[in-house]
């Protein structure tokens, strides 16, 4: 069975103070890592799609990396508007499926001004 | 480009009552998924859907839910009779071919009293 653990919890940053957000996943045949942004009271919005262990990914300033046990989503000088709750997911190949994620609980950030 | 639309956004109800969630997927997306989201266990796949066909129903938690999707653009998620643990966050999301991320829509927050 697909595992995803996202740590931490809850992060609180100040403005422009960089860090970074863990994804730990046990998988059957990766075809892909998935993080979505989730604001409160809206659906997740997709941010990145990672394949393969090396690989990077960047947006504005979010990068989103991957080895072969997990990926970090480094934010630098992070914004107020980039608060939010930070969905990491799996999609393996267990049963032939080529769409099931499996999701991990959140890492809920706070950038204080 | 519109997203996936749900409706209603919110809905509370007394135990018992049959509940009607509706979704339209995003245009040209052939599959669509139904999730549900709690404090407790985080996103869970309900229902799976590739060109109107239900595909993986596993998810779905006992026979008192049922969804359907008529035609490529409109889907349903019912629960009859309703209970107090379904209270949630029902998702609704969208994929297109070849390899696409899964798109959501807002969700329906879902009270039962």
């Amino acid at each position: 069975e697909d595992q995803v653990t996202q740590s931490p919890e809850a992060l609180r940053l100040q403005e422009g103070e960089s860090s970074s957000l863990n994804c730990s996943y046990t998988v059957s045949g990766l075809r892909g890592l998935f993080w979505y942004r989730q604001d409160p009271g809206k659906g997740p919005e997709f941010l990145f799609t990672l394949y393969s262990a090396g690989e990077e990914k960047e947006k504005e300033r979010l990068k989103a990396t991957l080895t072969k046990k997990e990926s970090f989503l480094h934010i630098t000088a992070p914004k107020p508007e980039d608060s939010a709750t930070y969905l990491c997911a799996v999609q393996g190949d267990s049963g032939g499926s080529n769409y099931k994620l499996t999701f991990g609980k959140g890492t809920l950030l706070t950038v204080n001004p | 480009d519109a997203g996936v639309i749900q409706s209603p956004r919110h809905e509370v109800t007394e135990m018992g009552q049959e509940v009607t969630l509706r979704c339209k997927p995003i245009s040209g997306h052939n599959s669509l998924f139904w999730y549900r989201q709690t404090m407790m266990r985080g996103l869970e796949l309900l229902i799976y859907f590739n060109n109107n066909v239900p595909i993986d129903d596993s998810g779905m938690p006992e026979d008192r839910f049922s969804a359907k999707m008529p035609n490529a653009s409109f889907s349903t998620l019912k629960i009859q009779p309703s209970e107090p643990r379904d209270s949630a966050v029902y998702f609704c999301a969208s994929r297109g071919t070849g390899g696409q991320p899964q798109h959501f829509g807002d969700g329906t927050r879902l009270s039962i009293l």
